[in-house]
């Protein structure tokens, strides 16, 4: 099992590109989700999925759009890149189940600049 | 809404020494995951505590749970310089698949 990836691992953006960040995979785990790392502020959730179809908004969801037609996969979308998305992003996941509990599998990082 | 605080926020201890981070949280909860992060590396989880009083222990690293006291607590056993890294603890409000809110992370220096 890769468990999660995430690509690509450092990309430089100039203000107002947009792009999408990968995330994928191979644990058939329904819940994914996407955080920004910076400093001093731990980490702070940006968007979710608990499966193929549903998402919903964390606590840092403007400038960004995500969507899940799969289980494997969860891109999130900058639409238009400012400075201030300048961040380290983690793409976690794990599972879905009424008595299972939600320790969350994390991806490599995607460590992101905006200029 | 749920909010975890933790402290300290940095911690400088010598190598050999014991200390404790905590882990404070708002809500009721009885789950609570801490997870470590090397410089510029991921987050790997370290325990998962699924009730009140669970103890779990992996090497010099042991984590204790209360839920009425709404407290968890990292203790550090003869800290050795390997174990330097950010740690962070998290909660779930038990309710389900709920988003997991993280505390701020203690950044850890284990010195000669």
């Amino acid at each position: 099992n890769a468990g999660v990836t995430q690509t690509p691992k450092f990309q430089v953006l100039k203000t107002g590109q947009s792009m999408t960040l990968q995330c994928a995979q191979d644990m058939n785990h329904e819940y994914m989700s996407w955080y920004r790392q910076d400093p001093g502020m731990g980490l702070r959730l940006i968007h979710y999925s608990v499966g193929a179809g549903i998402t919903d908004q964390g606590e840092v969801p403007n400038g960004y759009n995500v969507s899940r037609s799969t289980t494997e996969d969860f891109p999130l979308r900058l639409l238009s890149a400012a400075p201030s998305q300048t961040s380290v992003y983690f793409c976690a996941s794990s599972r879905l189940a009424e008595s299972s509990y939600n320790e969350q599998f994390f991806g490599p990082g995607t460590r992101l600049t905006v200029l | 809404e749920l909010k975890v605080e933790q402290n300290p926020l940095f911690l400088s201890m010598q190598e050999g020494k014991n200390y404790t981070i905590y882990c404070n949280y708002s809500t009721t909860s009885d789950r609570l995951y801490w997870y470590r992060q090397d410089p510029g590396k991921s987050l790997e989880s370290l325990f998962v505590l699924l009730s009140n009083g669970a103890v779990k222990q992996e090497g010099r690293l042991m984590a204790s749970l209360d839920t009425k006291a709404r407290l968890s607590t990292l203790h550090i056993t003869a800290a050795v310089h390997d174990l330097s890294a950010t740690y962070f603890c998290a909660v779930d409000n038990s309710s389900g698949n709920t988003p997991l809110v993280f505390g701020k992370g203690t950044r850890l220096s284990v010195i000669a």
